[in-house]
């Protein structure tokens, strides 16, 4: 059983640049949900997504958006980046509702120059 | 509302003591879940325990041990003989229950725990 990956684990970008980030869900796992943590802080939920549609949103700005695909895997999109933006982006599966728990990736660190 | 607040930002040990770390929540939901992670420097969340909230009865898990008291809105977690190992910042969280769903994860601002040799 795989856990959850993503890609990259590192990323440096430019104020006003756009990124993606990917995640892989584990394996039978049906819902993605992406948090961000500033350094020093816990984490604070974006959204999540069930069959390829968002279903729940944190107080983040539209330029935060998403996507899942068929295969279950999700995106994370971040257009017109901003310096506070720099945080640990972590990706979570799970089964339909949260059931069983969450799983978490180990993240990718953006940093935004 | 809902809130997590773990008091405590950073607790250092000498290896084999005693640790517990402190986690109060606020909700006015009457299902809900509670959990415990942990965090090592590679930064992935570790699973430790989920509660719900209509079973109150403490859970031991080795040298872990977590005491659920409603009364106080509290769920604590103590570390028995810790272990160098045992170094990485804990989060405490919540998260609802609606629809048959569980919601998303509320989490504290986490607690840094250093064991020393």
């Amino acid at each position: 059983e795989t856990g959850v990956t993503q890609s990259p684990t590192h990323l440096i970008k430019t104020r006003g640049q756009q990124v993606t980030l990917r995640c892989s869900s584990q394996s039978g796992h049906n819902t993605v949900s992406w948090y961000q943590q500033a350094l020093g802080q816990g984490p604070q939920f974006i959204f999540q997504y069930y069959r390829e549609e968002e279903n729940g949103r944190g107080n983040f700005p539209p330029r935060f958006s998403g996507l899942q695909f068929p295969n279950y895997s999700s995106e994370l999109n971040v257009n017109a980046l901003e310096l506070d933006d720099s945080a640990l982006y972590l990706c979570a599966s799970s089964l339909e509702g949260g059931l069983g728990g969450y799983t978490f990736g180990s993240g990718t660190r953006l940093t935004v120059v | 509302a809902q809130k997590v607040t773990q008091a405590q930002t950073e607790i250092s040990v000498v290896e084999k003591e005693d640790v517990t770390l402190d986690c109060v929540y606020e909700t006015r939901d009457t299902t809900y879940y509670l959990f415990w992670y942990k965090q090592p420097p590679s930064g992935e969340l570790v699973f430790l325990i989920r509660r719900n909230s209509f079973d109150e009865q403490n859970e031991i898990s080795g040298r872990y041990s977590w005491n659920f008291q409603k009364s106080t809105s509290s769920f604590n977690f103590t570390i028995t003989a810790s272990q160098v190992v045992d170094s990485a910042v804990y989060f405490c969280a919540l998260s609802g229950f609606y629809g048959g769903s569980q919601g998303n994860l509320i989490f504290g601002k986490g607690t840094k725990l250093s064991v020393k040799p």
